[in-house]
């Protein structure tokens, strides 16, 4: 089965530049996470969605953020603009149910670079 | 609100040595996961640890559970090169979606 899939792997922009990043959840995984993880700050949950949902999107730092998730198999997250400190790399993982002892399973991440 | 503590964050060991890493947690917790991350990387799922006094051993790497103490353990046995990489604690929240990371464990193993 495929695993969580990402795009882009790597994306440099510049300052002001609108970036999406799209995921594709295992199928069947009803719960979808979007992280960001930096040096500084670690892994950061930015919202989390169930069922196509947004339940949790207290994670995202500012309004110049944003995440949809229009069908069980696709979402997105967009930054507009984008600034130099939202450089990091930017996982989205999925799961089977909403809560429990299933694991997640991360993509291989987003690496943004924003001059 | 519940803390997850990993320590050490950075150990350097050589090749055939053994070792520990730790991960405590503040609160109550039905749940906990270990993740291991390569440079560059996505995370992995190494083990699930579901009850006090769970031990689960996947290769040299084996990881247990103490509710009580709030505490797991990674063990590495007779480390090779292979096992260098970064390593992840997350605690579950009790009937919550949420995870509560530490901040990773960087492992270097020298031949």
């Amino acid at each position: 089965d495929a695993g969580v899939i990402q795009s882009p792997r790597h994306e440099v922009t510049e300052m002001g530049q609108e970036v999406t990043l799209r995921c594709k959840p295992i199928s069947g995984h009803n719960s979808l996470f979007w992280y960001r993880q930096t040096m500084m700050r670690g892994l950061e949950l930015l919202i989390y969605f169930n069922n196509n949902v947004p339940i949790d999107d207290s994670g995202m730092p500012e309004d110049r953020f944003s995440a949809k998730m229009p069908n069980a198999s696709f979402s997105t997250l967009k930054i507009q603009p984008s600034e130099p400190r939202d450089s990091a790399v930017y996982f989205c993982a999925s799961r089977r149910g909403w809560e429990g002892a299933g694991e997640l399973f991360f993509g291989e991440g987003s690496r943004l670079t924003v001059l | 609100e519940l803390k997850v503590e990993q320590n050490p964050l950075f150990l350097s060991m050589q090749e055939g040595k053994n070792y520990t890493i730790y991960c405590n947690y503040s609160t109550t917790s039905d749940r906990l996961y270990w993740y291991r991350q390569d440079p560059g990387k996505s995370l992995e799922s190494l083990f699930v640890l579901l009850s006090n006094g769970a031990v689960k051993q996947e290769g040299r790497l084996m990881a247990s559970l103490d509710t009580k103490a709030r505490l797991s353990t990674l063990h590495i046995t007779a480390a090779v090169h292979d096992l260098s990489a970064t390593y992840f604690c997350a605690v579950g929240m009790d009937s919550n979606y949420q995870l509560i990371w530490g901040a990773g464990t960087k492992l270097i193993i020298k031949p």
